[in-house]
């Protein structure tokens, strides 16, 4: 199976803060690389695919780049409706997994 | 806008079947793929399989035999089988459109319901 890493596990920031998460797998996945967004309570969101994608509808303050082993999200000018947890996913090979996520919290 | 509502016993006894229906509205169940995917506090977020409309199904290994999909395209429905289920097994359990072939990614998902595993 693939192992994917994510960092920082949680971290405080300030609203109109630029964030960063990483995420790292355990062998190349090109870039069949994506990003969720999960708030409490609700089902995870998809915000990225394919490394860089935007989805549809997802402000354009998120970004994400990497390929082969080495991913980022990019949330910039931090909004309230931010905080949350946010996991990187492959879907490279079978099994398909997740990132144990991060936890974004409000300084 | 794609909707995806999962249906089935909240509580399962150890040993028994955890069965799970997702039904869909705003998409044919005969274009891409459907998921199964978990989430619980010990274990983060699980894939546990997918299915397609020809009946190809994938299953995560770590389950084992344990599990099983159908799916019924007269009702836009696919549903999970999971057998002899023990307390590891509680968690909440999503259902999601997997975007095979033009992306592989899950695009649409469900709002997920608690499925425990207890006596």
């Amino acid at each position: 199976d693939i192992q994917m890493t994510q960092s920082p596990p949680s971290l405080s920031s300030s609203i109109g803060d630029s964030v960063t998460i990483t995420c790292r797998a355990s062998q190349s996945i090109t870039t069949f690389l994506n990003w969720y967004q999960q708030k409490l309570g609700n089902a995870p969101k998809l915000l990225i695919f394919g490394a860089s994608t935007l989805q549809s509808g997802v402000p354009s303050r998120f970004s994400g780049s990497g390929s082969g082993t080495d991913f980022t999200l990019t949330i910039s000018n931090l909004q309230p409706e931010d905080f949350a947890t946010y996991y990187c996913q492959q879907s490279y090979s079978s099994p398909l997994t997740f990132g144990g996520g991060t936890k974004v919290e409000i300084k | 806008q794609v909707q995806l509502q999962e249906s089935g016993p909240g509580l399962v006894k150890p040993s028994e079947t955890l069965s799970l229906t997702c039904t869909v509205s705003g998409d044919s169940i005969q274009t891409y793929y459907w998921t199964w995917i978990r989430q619980s506090a010990g274990k983060g977020l699980e894939w546990i399989g997918r299915i397609h409309r020809s009946g190809h199904t994938q299953y995560n290994p770590s389950l084992g035999s344990r599990v099983s999909m159908s799916i019924d395209t007269s009702k836009n429905q696919f549903s999970l089988r999971l057998t002899s289920v023990t307390a590891a097994d509680t968690a909440v359990y999503y259902c999601a459109r997997d975007r095979i072939p033009d992306g592989y990614y899950f695009d649409f998902w469900g709002q997920g319901t608690l499925v425990t595993v207890s006596s």
